[in-house]
């Protein structure tokens, strides 16, 4: 499968924790996105990537959320301090050059802040 | 006022019939329009996108944009119990995809 993966799928944490997920765009894809979306809602944009620069970063994205992707390769974000507002699902996707309206999607980290 | 507005259902119909989903959205800036797909926990499937006014055809799926009203539809013909889940407009802001709500669909057989 050469999709976009994300692990881990589930994670379940206590409040005041730190949290780091992975996503691992399709192979030549030189965008990578980061996407949040809560129950009955849309995903909202959080940040994205073009090779190993962060381009643009949300007001979503508070001081206790991080992204990195070194390399240009895969992508880490990373929650400090948990909250249970956090609880959400985290979506990563990625497009290739020149398509970048063409996001596709990994199957996202379900994160439960208890 | 949100960007993309998106009636978000819940929508039941017999198999068979023919499904319509819309969104409107708010600036005129906007040049590409997607429809996803997405299962129950899982992530957002790309279904077609057009670009500017007009209409696209890519199986049972129409999609339909109206820039001069900013309405954008999406036409399921001959629903099918497979085609049930949640369907989300999206449209391009600028680098990122800014999202409707979400419809959830069901078909029932």
């Amino acid at each position: 499968d050469t999709g976009v993966s994300q692990d881990p799928r589930h994670k379940i944490t206590k409040r005041g924790q730190n949290v780091t997920f992975r996503c691992d765009p399709i192979s030549e894809h030189n965008r990578l996105y980061w996407y949040r979306q809560t129950l009955g809602q849309g995903p909202e944009f959080l940040t994205y990537f073009q090779n190993e620069a962060q381009l643009e970063k949300s007001r979503l994205l508070s001081d206790r959320f991080s992204a990195e992707r070194p390399k240009g390769s895969f992508s880490t974000l990373e929650i400090q301090r948990t909250e249970q507002g956090d609880s959400a699902m985290y979506l990563c996707a990625s497009s290739p050059i020149g398509a970048y309206n063409e996001q596709f999607f990994g199957p996202g980290t379900r994160l439960t802040v208890l | 006022q949100k960007e993309v507005e998106q009636d978000p259902g819940p929508l039941s119909v017999p198999e068979g019939a023919i499904v319509s989903l819309n969104c409107t959205y708010s600036n005129s800036a906007f040049q590409y329009f997607m429809w996803y797909r997405q299962y129950s926990r899982k992530g957002p499937e790309l279904l077609m996108y057009t670009y500017s006014s007009g209409n696209k055809e890519d199986g049972r799926f129409t999609a339909q944009v109206d820039k001069s009203s900013k309405y954008i539809s999406l036409f399921i013909r001959d629903s099918q119990p497979s085609d049930s889940a949640t369907y989300l407009c999206s449209i391009q802001g600028a680098q990122k995809l800014v999202f409707g709500q979400g419809t959830r669909l069901t078909i029932n057989p």
